[in-house]
């Protein structure tokens, strides 16, 4: 079965800062993986996705992620966050079906 | 193209009442999924299909809740009688093929009363 972690359910950082929101899976195969990102009253839109290009996926709005096999991770970062970037983040690994982490809320404090 | 198209946007509805939601994917899409949003449980999947035919509704809660997928344009979730505890948004999602993503539509909030 597969099965997508994220780590932390709220996470907080400066305005400015760095940004890091985890995701780790599990999958038999291997995986498509995707960042999806769901601002108030909306539905997800796609951040990025990794389909077994490059390991480092350049996203909008600022956002990347690395593809670890090795970790099995998949990471979002964005090296200097807007107040803008505050949302619900979402992890999701493709196989048969989408499987959606539980989710990351992101607080931007000016 | 418009997206993928939910409707209602908003539902209140009284409990025991029978309800409806639709969804209109994203026109070439041979895969459509229904998810239920909720603080407590997060995304859960309910049912996808592919080329119309369902293929797993393990997700479904239960007998209350029915889905179908009459041709390629459109899909419906029903829920007959509805529940207090089946508040939440419910969201339909398509793709094309694989190795894509899945496009959501705004979602469907259902308040039921």
């Amino acid at each position: 079965a597969q099965s997508v972690t994220q780590l932390g359910s709220h996470v907080s950082v400066s305005e400015g800062a760095l940004v890091l929101l985890r995701c780790n899976y599990s999958s038999s195969v291997p995986p498509y993986l995707f960042w999806y990102v769901q601002y108030p009253n909306q539905g997800l839109q796609l951040l990025l996705k990794y389909t077994s290009a490059a390991t480092l996926v350049k996203g909008i709005n600022g956002f990347e992620a690395e593809f670890k096999k090795s970790e099995t991770s998949f990471h979002l970062t964005k090296p200097s966050a807007h107040m803008s970037d505050a949302a619900e983040y979402f992890c999701a690994v493709l196989t048969d079906q989408f499987y959606f982490g539980t989710g990351t809320s992101l607080t931007v404090i000016p | 193209d418009a997206g993928v198209i939910q409707s209602p946007r908003h539902e209140v509805t009284e409990m025991g009442q029978e309800v409806t939601l639709r969804c209109k994917p994203i026109s070439g899409h041979n895969s459509l999924f229904w998810y239920r949003q909720t603080m407590m449980r997060g995304l859960e999947l309910l049912i996808y299909f592919n080329n119309n035919v369902p293929i797993d509704d393990s997700g479904m809660p239960e007998d209350r809740f029915s889905a179908k997928m009459p041709n390629a344009s459109f899909s419906t979730l029903k829920i007959q009688p509805s529940e207090p505890r089946d508040s939440a948004v419910y969201f339909c999602a398509s793709i094309q093929g694989i190795e894509t993503e899945a496009f959501f539509g705004q979602g469907t909030r259902l308040t039921v009363v």
